[in-house]
C-alpha cells in the first residue's frame, strides 16, 4: 500500500543524545515536510521540502536539521535532544500544489528524559 | 499570515445527534481548506478539501463543510453521530500562493451512547 513510512514508532532517549526520524515516501511527491503535535498547541510546521535538493525553515525549526538527497526520504535529525523536544512527530507529504492535501505517516512518539 | 481558529477544544454529542465543529480562518488572499480527522495513535486522514469550486464540500464517512467566505468560515457537519466519529478533527488553511499549510489546534469529539 502505497504511503508514508516513518521509524522509529517511539523513543526514548537521554537529553544530549543525537537521534535521526526516518521518513520514506513511496507516492513520488515533490514536498515533504515534518510537524510535531503537542496537546492544546495542534500541529507546528518544523521544516519542509518543495523539491528534492531544497528544504525550509517552519514555525519552529530551532534544535532540528533536515535533508532532502532524493524524492523519497525526508530524515529529520535532533542534534543534542532536550527535554522540550518531547513530542509526537509526523512527517507528510504532498504534490506540492496549493489544492494538493497532505499525506501523513502514523508518527514517532518520542520522550527525551 | 495565515491562521486558524477552532472554536472549542472538545465538542459532545449523543449518537444520533447533529455534529458540528466551528472552524475560522485567516488569509489574505482566497484560500485552500482542509479537514483532517486523527484516531488515537494514528496519523491525520484527509477528511473534505475546498479549493474554489463548488462551496459545499462532501467528504467521507458523511461529513460534509460550508466555505462561507462572507463569514470566513468552513465549519464541519454531520447529520447524524456515530460512535466511530470519536476522533480529534483539524482544520487546516492554505493560501493559493503559499505551499505551507496551516493547522488550528484541533477540537475532540466525544460520542455518547
Amino acid at each position: 500500500i502505497a504511503g508514508i513510512t516513518q521509524a522509529p514508532t517511539s523513543q526514548i532517549l537521554a537529553a544530549g543524545r543525537r537521534m535521526t526520524l526516518r521518513c520514506t515516501q513511496d507516492m513520488r511527491h515533490n514536498a515533504m515536510y515534518w510537524y510535531r503535535q503537542d496537546l492544546g498547541l495542534g500541529l507546528r510546521l518544523i521544516h519542509y521540502s518543495n523539491t528534492a535538493g531544497t528544504t525550509g525553515k517552519g514555525e519552529v525549526p530551532d534544535g532540528y536539521s533536515v535533508s532532502r538527497a532524493n524524492t523519497d526520504d525526508f530524515p529529520l535529525t535532533l542534534a543534542s535532544a532536550v527535554p522540550s523536544q518531547t513530542s509526537v512527530y509526523f512527517c507528510a507529504s504532498s504534490e506540492g500544489t496549493g489544492r494538493s492535501p497532505l499525506h501523513f505517516g502514523n508518527g514517532t512518539r518520542l520522550t527525551v528524559t | 499570515a495565515q491562521s486558524v481558529t477552532q472554536l472549542g477544544s472538545h465538542v459532545s454529542v449523543s449518537e444520533g445527534a447533529l455534529v458540528l465543529l466551528r472552524c475560522n480562518y485567516s488569509s489574505s488572499v482566497p484560500p485552500y481548506l482542509f479537514w483532517y480527522v486523527q484516531y488515537p495513535n494514528q496519523g491525520l486522514q484527509l477528511l473534505l478539501k475546498y479549493t474554489s469550486a463548488a462551496t459545499l464540500v462532501k467528504g467521507i464517512n458523511g461529513f460534509e463543510a460550508e466555505f462561507k467566505k462572507s463569514e470566513t468560515s468552513f465549519h464541519l457537519t454531520k447529520p447524524s453521530a456515530h460512535m466511530s466519529d470519536a476522533a480529534e478533527y483539524f482544520c487546516a488553511v492554505r493560501d493559493t500562493g503559499f505551499q505551507k499549510l496551516v493547522f488550528g489546534t484541533g477540537t475532540r469529539l466525544l460520542v455518547s451512547p
